[in-house]
């Protein structure tokens, strides 16, 4: 079954206490992203892969970062997580077909509170 | 950069009843604009789509339509029934290589029987 599998689903922690939140997928996308959603901003995109190796910046990086060192894994890290970070977090993939957009698969979310 | 509007943030219709969301975009450049829906726990999934060379697409209940000199289109959900109930996201993209996809804040579709 096609899937995006994020993990861990609800985490609560503490500031300060460094975390990663994983994302792997089966569907061979050379695109992985991370977003965070919360009420009232709809989905806010964090960071973005095109493909191994390849990230970038999306419209809210301060205090996160990631890594593609594999295709189908796009780990986010929160080196110092803060109560700012508590949000719903969702990773997804798609196909880069050149030329055509082609639709995302979102995972199902991992929930985080920063006391 | 773009920025894509939707309205309402909740929308509460009887079982059988049309309900239509509504969005609008900032950049003209853009071409792709889908439709997700969320459900309780769960993350977006992809209902619908349409490119900005057509103008109206339909996929049994649900509807899209776009006007691109207006810049706007919309969610068109016909005979609502209970499972309809959910967020629904608009989005919108331009086909650059790039591909970034800007939502909408979502809209909370109650369904009442």
């Amino acid at each position: 079954e096609a899937q995006v599998t994020q993990n861990p689903r609800y985490l609560i922690t503490v500031t300060g206490k460094k975390l990663t939140v994983t994302c792997s997928q089966n569907m061979n996308h050379e695109y992985m992203s991370w977003y965070r959603q919360d009420p009232g901003l709809g989905l806010r995109q964090i960071y973005y892969s095109m493909n191994v190796e390849v990230t970038d910046k999306g419209d809210v990086p301060e205090g996160y970062k990631v890594s593609r060192k594999e295709k189908r894994n796009f780990p986010l890290i929160l080196e110092s997580p803060s109560p700012n970070q508590t949000s719903l977090y969702f990773c997804a993939s798609r196909s880069q077909w050149q030329g055509l957009d082609q639709p995302q698969h979102f995972g199902d979310g991992t929930r985080l509170s920063i006391l | 950069g773009e920025n894509v509007e939707q309205h309402p943030s909740t929308l509460s219709v009887q079982e059988g009843d049309s309900a239509v969301i509504k969005c609008t975009y900032s950049d003209s450049a853009s071409n792709y604009f889908p439709w997700y829906k969320q459900e309780l726990g769960k993350g977006p999934q992809l209902i619908i789509d349409i490119r900005s060379n057509v103008g109206e697409k339909k996929d049994q209940r649900i509807a899209v339509t776009l006007n691109k000199t207006a810049k706007h289109f919309s969610l068109h959900i016909t005979e609502t029934q209970p499972e309809d109930s959910a967020v629904y996201f608009c989005a919108a993209s331009k086909n650059t290589g790039f591909q970034k996809l800007v939502f909408g804040t979502g809209t909370r579709l109650l369904v009442s029987p």
